[in-house]
């Protein structure tokens, strides 16, 4: 079946830094791709969806100047964190949709802001 | 925005029970998944159905769309089914999906 991969598991930095999170699918082209942010014991949040190519559409409240999204190719897509700051703690996980419109969903990336 | 409601929001069973969690959206859909989220984060798609019902193994999953409800059936619970259910949908106007608040699921042996 598909894979989506991402890199890093886990990540712990200091408040102020910036954290670069990538999503990649291994076996297929990503038609578009999704970053969903997680706070524990809650349920999956839509930040932005993004399209190879163009700009991320991000979703009300979320800052497109904090969390920066680049989707250069179709099978890898980053988002970096800027100025991290301890509430941006969180599970942040990617999915992938491929051409026949599956979704497939990223193992995760747990960020630790100190 | 569609809305997305789970029920039991938890579930505690003996390893071996039966249980149904239900899931009731607001609006038409063109996409309905059912998944688990295991311990370490991981969501790990189980059926894919927007209508109609599905057998896997011990899951089974039943939508009937023109009542805006989907229920997941998890026969001879093991204590390895513990962890988060949730349901997604896609209305048809978008791309997004959208995820209920989960079932949190504990089987005991």
């Amino acid at each position: 079946g598909a894979v989506v991969s991402q890199h890093p598991s886990r990540v712990i930095c200091k408040s102020g830094t910036s954290v670069k999170i990538e999503c990649r699918s291994l076996d297929f082209q990503a038609t578009t791709m999704f970053w969903y942010r997680q706070f524990p014991k809650q349920s999956l949040m839509l930040m932005a969806t993004s399209n190879e190519g163009s700009k991320a559409t991000y979703e009300q409240g979320v800052e497109k100047d904090k969390f920066l999204i680049n989707h250069a190719s179709l099978t890898l897509s980053t988002l970096t964190v800027t100025s991290a700051h301890p509430e941006d703690s969180s599970f942040y996980i990617c999915s992938a949709r491929d051409r026949g419109g599956g979704r497939y969903f990223g193992p995760g990336t747990r960020l630790t802001v100190t | 925005g569609i809305q997305v409601e789970q029920s039991p929001p938890d579930l505690i069973l003996q390893e071996g029970a039966n249980s149904t969690l239900r899931c009731n959206f607001s609006d038409s859909v063109n996409n309905l998944q059912w998944f688990h989220q295991n311990p370490w984060g991981q969501l790990i798609n189980l059926f894919y159905i927007p209508s109609g019902t599905k057998q896997n193994g011990r899951l089974s999953a039943t939508t009937v769309a023109t009542e805006r409800y989907s229920l997941l059936y998890i026969s001879s619970s093991q204590t390895t089914d513990s962890g988060v259910y949730f349901c997604a949908v896609q209305e048809t106007s978008g791309s997004r999906l959208t995820f209920g608040e989960g079932t949190q699921l504990t089987v005991n042996p």
